[in-house]
């Protein structure tokens, strides 16, 4: 059974400061997601990492993933205010034409003036 | 607009009830997906459906049940055999296999059980 751990579960930090959330996941996956939820609402798609070595960046936010230590990364640079929401780290499995998602507890980050 | 669309918002049921949740996408994707995501947890796949008149159990279908007549439409029914239904429901399509494919998710309906 595949399971996904995020560290850490909370997370509050000042604005301007630099931090990285883990997700790390049990078993062999096909691609690996994250996305932002903010309170009460739905999920909206950051990064989708297809093969070892990838990286993306937008704004703020750098995600990467290394298969072989079955990690990924989400890499905050000088957190803003704006960036307070929880973060879902999200791992795909293909069986035939299935797709499905395990998800990782998320990472709720708080960002303080 | 293309998107995808859940009704109702918010939703309360008394015990011993069934209700149906309502999902609905006009962006042309092949799969749908229902999860169930509980106050400070991430989110748990109760089914999926790749085609039309098609679908499987995700990890957590026990109390639920769904149907894909239409490949715009993949309503969710809560029935009374799910012991604890009060969560949050959001419903996900997606294109199959592509290299950019992600899953994208509606608003979500809150449901109560009173």
């Amino acid at each position: 059974e595949l399971k996904v751990e995020q560290n850490p579960l909370f997370l509050s930090m000042q604005e301007g400061k630099n931090y990285t959330i883990y997700c790390n996941y049990s078993t062999t996956s096909d691609r690996l997601y994250w996305y932002r939820q903010d309170p009460g609402k739905s999920l909206e798609s950051l990064f989708v990492l297809l093969s070892n070595g990838a990286v993306k960046q937008e704004g703020r936010l750098m995600a990467s993933l290394d298969t072989k230590a079955r990690l990924s990364t989400l890499h905050i640079t000088a957190a803003v205010h704006d960036l307070s929401a929880t973060y879902f780290c999200a791992v795909e499995q293909i069986t035939g034409t299935a797709s499905k998602l395990t998800f990782g507890t998320g990472t709720r980050l708080q960002v303080t003036l | 607009d293309g998107g995808i669309t859940q009704s109702p918002k918010y939703l309360f049921r008394k015990e011993g009830q069934n209700v149906t949740l309502s999902c609905e996408q006009n962006l042309n994707h092949d799969a749908m997906y229902w999860y169930r995501q509980d106050p400070g947890q991430g989110l748990r796949l109760i089914y999926y459906s790749q085609i039309v008149n098609d679908f499987q159990k995700g990890d957590i279908a026990e109390g639920y049940s769904v149907s894909r007549e239409k490949k715009e439409s993949f309503p969710l029914t809560v029935t009374s055999a799910q012991k604890n239904p009060t969560a949050f429901y959001l419903c996900a399509s997606s294109i199959l296999r592509t290299s950019t494919d992600t899953q994208y998710f509606g608003p979500g309906t809150r449901l109560t059980v009173l």
